[in-house]
């Protein structure tokens, strides 16, 4: 079965860290490019961060988190990372991981949930 | 306010057909012709129903069908069905490996 598991989410307080893990199954990871997708409670969908195949070694990041976000991926561990750090309120929100299908988002796992509060 | 503008809601009855429009403002939509939509129930994690702008991905049902014209594009759902409430998202490649995604809308079958 293919599936994405996200894990690593939690409560932090602002200016804090956390590290996101996604754990991918049931297709061949290391052959697709990654993205990390974030929704606000109760607001629309947001990219945030996209990682090329190993062979091709490229991070892309939306405004909003870059230079306080890394993505990494590690093949042999058929798993897919987000360093959150500088976290601020609204970086509150379920951070989804999903393979990239050319131009879309084809597989997502089920989220983990990132709250940022005192 | 999202470079990709959705209407807030939209409505129809079972049977019927709708039709929600993406409308680019600060990313051009036929830029790239990379337009996706996703459908989300709630609290269930977004499901592609839409890829570059018309084709259905393997298990998608062909009453769901998208186009552009000019910077805008449309999800036309067919056939309305009570499982298709949801919410809706269009989402574009905006080059160098970004996306934009509009603010989503609320469909709701009366």
């Amino acid at each position: 079965e293919v599936q994405l598991v996200e894990s690593g989410g939690g409560l932090v307080q602002p200016g804090g860290s956390l590290r996101l893990s996604c754990a991918a199954s049931g297709f061949t990871f290391t052959t697709y490019p990654m993205n990390w997708v974030r929704q606000a409670p109760g607001k629309g969908l947001e990219w945030v961060s996209n990682i090329r195949t190993s062979s091709e070694n490229m991070e892309y990041y939306a405004d909003s988190v870059k230079g306080r976000f890394t993505i990494s991926r590690d093949d042999a561990k058929n798993s897919l990372y987000l360093q959150l750090s500088g976290l601020r309120a609204e970086d509150t929100a379920i951070y989804y991981c999903a393979t990239d299908y050319g131009y879309a988002f084809d597989i997502w796992g089920q989220g983990t949930m990132v709250t940022v509060s005192s | 306010q999202s470079a990709l503008t959705q209407p807030r809601s939209v409505s129809g009855s079972p049977g019927q057909s709708v039709t929600i429009s993406c409308t680019g403002t600060s990313v051009g939509v036929d830029n790239y012709n990379r337009v996706s939509w996703y459908q989300q129930h709630p609290g269930k994690a977004p499901k592609l129903m839409i890829y570059d702008v018309s084709k259905r991905p393997s298990g998608v049902p062909d009453r769901f069908s998208g186009s552009t014209s000019g910077n805008t594009a449309s999800l036309t759902i067919s056939g309305l069905q009570a499982e298709d409430e949801a919410d809706y998202y269009c989402c574009s490649y905006a080059g160098t490996h970004t996306w934009v995604f509009g603010g989503g809308t609320q469909l709701t079958v009366l």
